[in-house]
């Protein structure tokens, strides 16, 4: 198995600008996660699907940040406007049971 | 209070040592976790996991689980440079939550 995968792996965009982060989880995964890390905060957790269905969103920081998985082989996490305190790495990950799988990850940074 | 808590470190041993990670929990009602390895640049990769009081041993690793005092750790037998990375502790609450909490890592330096 390829494995998550996550597009693209670094982005750099301006102050305003929208950004769309991509995530395909393992075949067969049902579950699905949205994390950010950075040095401040550690991982933290986004937000999750079960069966394409958003469960939990509390983790989400703001109405600019928006997710979605209209498909069980594909994610995306959206931002609208970006802006310089969203820098971070993003990290995807599924699951079967209750072992989390995470995807390489797309550095964000937003001047 | 955060719900997982690790020492932050840095820690350092030298080759051939034991390495000993500690994280502790606040919630009472956890039932599942996890170790996962993050080496700089990388994403976290699934050391082991521990469900039930005691140790569970892996290779090298083994995982110590003390629910009472809300305790558990990752111990590394033989440390190699190889092993120099953060290592995240994770706790899930069990039944039908899925979601992990992470505490804020350890990070761990082999020294040759």
């Amino acid at each position: 198995d390829a494995g998550v995968i996550q597009s693209p792996r670094h982005e750099v965009t301006e102050m305003g600008q929208e950004v769309t982060l991509r995530c395909k989880p393992i075949s067969g995964h049902d579950y699905l996660f949205w994390y950010r890390q950075t040095m401040m905060r550690g991982l933290e957790l986004l937000i999750y699907f079960n069966n394409n269905v958003p469960i939990d969103d509390s983790g989400m920081p703001e109405d600019r940040f928006s997710a979605k998985m209209p498909n069980a082989s594909f994610s995306t996490l959206k931002i609208q406007p970006s802006e310089p305190r969203d820098s971070a790495v993003y990290f995807c990950a599924s699951s079967q049971q209750e072992t989390q799988y995470f995807g390489p990850g797309t550095r964000l940074l937003v001047l | 209070q955060k719900e997982v808590e690790q020492n932050s470190g840095p820690l350092s041993v030298p080759e051939g040592a034991i390495a000993s990670l500690n994280c502790t929990y606040s919630d009472r009602g956890s039932q599942s976790f996890f170790w996962y390895r993050q080496y700089s640049g990388k994403s976290p990769e699934l050391i082991m996991f521990i469900y039930s009081n005691g140790d569970k041993e892996d290779g090298r690793f083994t995982a110590q689980l003390n629910k009472a005092s809300q305790y558990v750790s990752l111990l590394i037998r033989d440390s190699q440079p190889s092993d120099s990375a953060t290592y995240l502790c994770a706790v899930n609450r069990g039944g039908s939550a899925r979601q992990l909490t992470f505490g804020s890592g350890t990070q761990l330096t082999v020294l040759p």
